[in-house]
């Protein structure tokens, strides 16, 4: 079975820049999880999917941040403009939804570097 | 919301058992406990989840508290692979999917 897969995986830009990252799901996984986590900390939720709707933004940053996913399968997260505290790696995760079991499978993460 | 208290580090020995400690106080009476590990450039994985009652998969095995205010993550033998950051993780209130991560413990193993 594929993994969860994320492009970029390394992303080196210049502040005020946008950037794009895009992430596939395991097949047939409704939930998708965009995640944000910097350097010695535990990832911290962005944004949660349920099909194609956003069920949970309410820790994106909007004025800079958005997402989509489209037909519900795979996702996207654009910053736009880029600073310098963005510089972290960029988690996507998806699961089944199988109840109470909130088992997550992440993708390797794309690392962003804002200079 | 709950949250976890872990060792921010640990040593163990090649294939030998390994026991990382969680404390977890202001747990409630629904919330599951969580572990995922997060080997080096990669994303994090699932370990094991629980509830009451100790749990055993084919990577670890998960002691629960009585009083659920603590729990254990078992390596029973480790190897080289299994050196990584493993977190101990609860749910935010009513929530069943958005986890509180903290910093982990990273596990060190010495062959």
């Amino acid at each position: 079975e594929a993994g969860v897969v994320q492009s970029p995986r390394y992303k080196i830009i210049e502040k005020k820049q946008p950037v794009a990252f895009w992430c596939n799901p395991i097949s047939g996984h409704n939930t998708l999880y965009w995640y944000r986590q910097n350097l010695g900390q535990g990832p911290e939720l962005l944004i949660r999917y349920e099909n194609e709707e956003a069920v949970d933004d309410s820790q994106l940053p909007k004025d800079r941040f958005s997402a989509e996913r489209l037909k519900g399968v795979d996702s996207t997260l654009k910053i736009q403009p880029a600073e310098l505290g963005d510089s972290a790696v960029y988690l996507c995760a998806s699961s089944p939804w199988t109840g109470h079991s909130y088992e997550q499978y992440f993708g390797p993460g794309t690392r962003l570097t804002v200079t | 919301d709950a949250k976890t208290t872990q060792p921010n580090s640990m040593e163990s020995n090649e294939e030998e058992p390994v026991h990382l400690p969680c404390n977890h106080s202001t747990i409630s009476g629904t919330d599951y406990i969580h572990w995922y590990r997060q080997l080096p450039s990669q994303g994090p994985e699932y370990v094991i989840h629980g509830l009451t009652s100790n749990v055993n998969n084919r990577m670890a095995s998960l002691a629960i508290a009585e009083d659920r205010k603590s729990s254990t993550l078992i390596l029973h033998r480790a190897t080289l692979r299994d050196a990584a950051v493993y977190y101990c993780i609860l749910p935010v209130a009513d929530s069943n999917y958005q986890l509180i991560w903290g910093a982990g413990t990273k596990l060190i193993i010495k062959p």
